[in-house]
């Protein structure tokens, strides 16, 4: 049973370009939370989607936005990147009836903005 | 609004002694708490969770932690530490309507030979 899975695992991009990240949940959840963690810090709750909508949001600007297929994966878009994207961003699946209680976490997407 | 302050960033115990690890959390409903670990390189793991019923809840690992209503805290307790314990270890606190979880800034736990 494969778990949450996340790519690519590295990313470099410059300053003001587009980035998208990926993540397929476990077997059987349906739910997809994203998070930003910075260097040192705990992650940050950016959006979580569920029947192919955004469901709650964290205190993020319009710059992140998402995307939930059918298949319940995820997409991570963040536009006109800035220095302070610079992250690990976390993905986390989870089954609809339970939200976000038993969340299981992805290895992450390391994002470098130069 | 819901917060959780981890109090120290650090903590360096030896091998075989006591992990304490302290969270405390602000919530206006009724919380549910977590603590996750997270090893160099990987995502998180789901130590354990509080939810309803039994205030001391055991996870995995050895670990255990026990919430104390009346003083907002859910700390995080291990009688023997291994060396395979040195991580960093969140405390995360949802609501009850499971939308959103907001996690402490972390606790780095050294274990010394």
């Amino acid at each position: 049973d494969a778990g949450v899975t996340q790519s690519p695992t590295h990313l470099i991009k410059t300053r003001g370009q587009q980035v998208t990240l990926r993540c397929s949940p476990k077997s059987g959840h349906d739910t997809v939370s994203w998070y930003q963690q910075a260097l040192g810090q705990g992650p940050q709750f950016i959006f979580q989607y569920y029947e192919e909508e955004e469901r709650q949001r964290g205190n993020f600007p319009d710059r992140f936005s998402g995307h939930q297929f059918p298949n319940y994966s995820s997409e991570l878009n963040v536009n006109a990147l800035l220095l302070g994207d610079s992250a690990l961003y976390l993905c986390a699946s989870s089954r609809s009836g339970q939200g976000s209680y038993e969340q299981y976490f992805g290895p992450g997407t390391r994002l470098t903005v130069t | 609004a819901q917060s959780v302050t981890q109090l120290g960033s650090h903590v360096s115990v030896s091998e075989g002694a006591l992990v304490l690890l302290r969270c405390n959390y602000s919530s206006s409903v009724p919380p549910y708490l977590f603590w996750y670990v997270q090893y160099p390189n990987q995502g998180l793991q789901l130590l354990l969770k509080y939810t309803t019923g039994a205030t001391l809840v055991k996870g995995i690992n050895g670990f255990e932690a026990e919430f104390k209503k009346s003083e907002t805290s859910f700390h995080l307790t291990k009688p023997s530490a291994h060396m395979s314990d040195a991580a960093e270890y969140f405390c995360a606190v949802s609501d009850t309507g499971g939308f959103k979880t907001i996690f402490g800034a972390g606790t780095r736990l050294f274990v010394k030979a």
